[in-house]
């Protein structure tokens, strides 16, 4: 049973530039989560996607969207990129039950500098 | 502001000792408690969820949780070297609609002396 992938592993793009990442989540897993962590910081919530639409999102402005794709697997697109975007990206999976989110399993990451 | 607050660290532990790890948060209607382990320059790894107040036990991992204190922690006993790494704390947070989100404290970085 394949976990979360995540590609690509590491990133390097110029400030100005676009990027995207993309994540398959675990089999059976319905729900995409997508985190930003910067280097000594915990985890922050980007958006989350389920059934194909943004169902709830952190405080990032709109040059961070994404999508999600029938097959559950999802993209994350960041805009007109800046030194300050750069950042462990990490994908996180889960199966939205009736209580909600389910236990949440991270990807590898991708490794994002922006120079 | 839903908040999640985790000392920084590090804690330092001799070999074979018990490490504990603390957390508190903020939104009193989180019904989900869940602790990450994190080496470095890798993703996080869940290590224990908690749903109910009181102690659940995972091998030499137990976690605690009271709600009324809103307040969470970690034991690992019998600590190894290998345990080193920064731990994670995170509350699922509910929102107006019913929606929920996973809030993470900043971590504490353990490390342990042989």
């Amino acid at each position: 049973d394949a976990g979360v992938t995540q590609s690509p592993t590491h990133l390097i793009k110029t400030r100005g530039q676009q990027v995207t990442l993309r994540c398959s989540p675990k089999s059976g897993h319905d729900t995409v989560s997508w985190y930003q962590q910067a280097l000594g910081q915990g985890p922050q919530f980007i958006f989350q996607y389920y059934e194909e639409e943004e169902r709830q999102r952190g405080n990032f402005p709109d040059r961070f969207s994404g999508h999600q794709f029938p097959n559950y697997s999802s993209e994350l697109n960041v805009n007109a990129l800046l030194l300050g975007d750069s950042a462990l990206y990490l994908c996180a999976s889960s199966l939205t039950g009736t209580s909600g989110v389910g236990e949440q399993f991270f990807g590898p990451g991708t490794r994002l500098t922006v120079l | 502001q839903k908040e999640v607050e985790q000392n920084s660290g590090p804690l330092s532990v001799p070999e074979g000792a018990i490490a504990s790890l603390n957390c508190t948060y903020s939104d009193r209607g989180s019904q989900s408690f869940f602790w990450y382990r994190q080496y470095s320059g890798k993703s996080p790894e869940l290590i224990m969820s908690i749903y109910s107040n009181g102690d659940k036990e995972d091998g030499r991992f137990t976690a605690q949780l009271n709600k009324a204190s809103q307040y969470v922690s970690l034991l690992i006993r019998d600590s190894q070297p290998s345990d080193s790494a920064t731990y994670l704390c995170a509350v699922n947070a509910v929102f107006s609609g019913g929606y929920n989100k996973l809030i993470f404290g900043a971590g504490t970085r353990l490390a342990v002396h042989p």
